[in-house]
């Protein structure tokens, strides 16, 4: 069965701070990984990895994923309130077509 | 915002009941997935439709059940309803059946008291 685990589960960070969020993964046959933002209810889609080294750049998010150790980071710099939310991370296995999950970070900037 | 929309946003149910979920996908996304999420947890992966046939079932009972209907909207039914269903219910639509990018709509915050 995948697995996936997310650390730190919650974290406190000042308006302005960086913030790095890992997800480590098992997966029988590895297609992808995502990471998806939740602020209230809908997940909302951020990146979608698929090759090791290369890093997925959106404004002041990024991510990596390294294929051979089996863990993803979610880097958000330059913090503002607005960052406050769930991050989720999810693999996707070749042999189906669902989304496995891990707990998410749960991200808390205040001013 | 996605375009994935559904309803009811919220539900109070009592133990036994039955409940129907109503989404509507994306414009053009032809398959839809649903997510089952608890307090404090990521989503589970509950079924998938494309193209009206079920194509992935995650562990749930079959009291967990679902439509896709022609124009590619669908219906999660819970029977028999139990106080561990209270979550937050999340239906995903995309184009494929094998594409992994989800846009996920607000959910349905089901209660079961």
């Amino acid at each position: 069965e995948d697995k996936v685990v997310q650390s730190p589960l919650s974290l406190v960070v000042h308006e302005g701070d960086t913030v790095t969020l890992n997800c480590s993964y098992e997966v029988t046959n590895f297609r992808s990984l995502l990471w998806y933002k939740q602020e209230k209810k809908a997940p909302t889609f951020l990146f979608m990895l698929t090759s090791s080294g290369i890093e997925k750049k959106s404004g002041r998010l990024s991510s990596i994923l390294d294929k051979k150790e089996l863990f993803s980071i979610l880097n958000i710099t330059a913090t503002q309130t607005g960052d406050s939310a769930i991050y989720l991370c999810a693999v996707v296995d070749y042999g189906n077509n669902r989304l496995a999950f891990g707990k998410g970070n749960q991200v808390v900037v205040i001013p | 915002e996605t375009g994935v929309t559904q309803s009811p946003t919220h539900l109070i149910k009592t133990r036994g009941q039955q409940v129907t979920l109503r989404c509507s996908s994306q414009s053009g996304h032809n398959t839809v997935s649903w997510y089952q999420q608890a307090l404090g947890q990521g989503p589970q992966f509950i079924f998938q439709y494309y193209r009206e046939e079920e194509n992935g079932r995650g562990n749930f009972p079959p009291r967990f059940s679902g439509l896709q209907f022609p124009n590619y909207s669908s219906e999660l039914n819970v029977n028999a309803l139990e106080l561990d269903d209270s979550a937050l219910y999340l239906c995903a639509s995309s184009l494929g059946g094998g594409n992994e990018k989800l846009f996920f709509g607000s959910g349905t915050q089901l209660s079961v008291l």
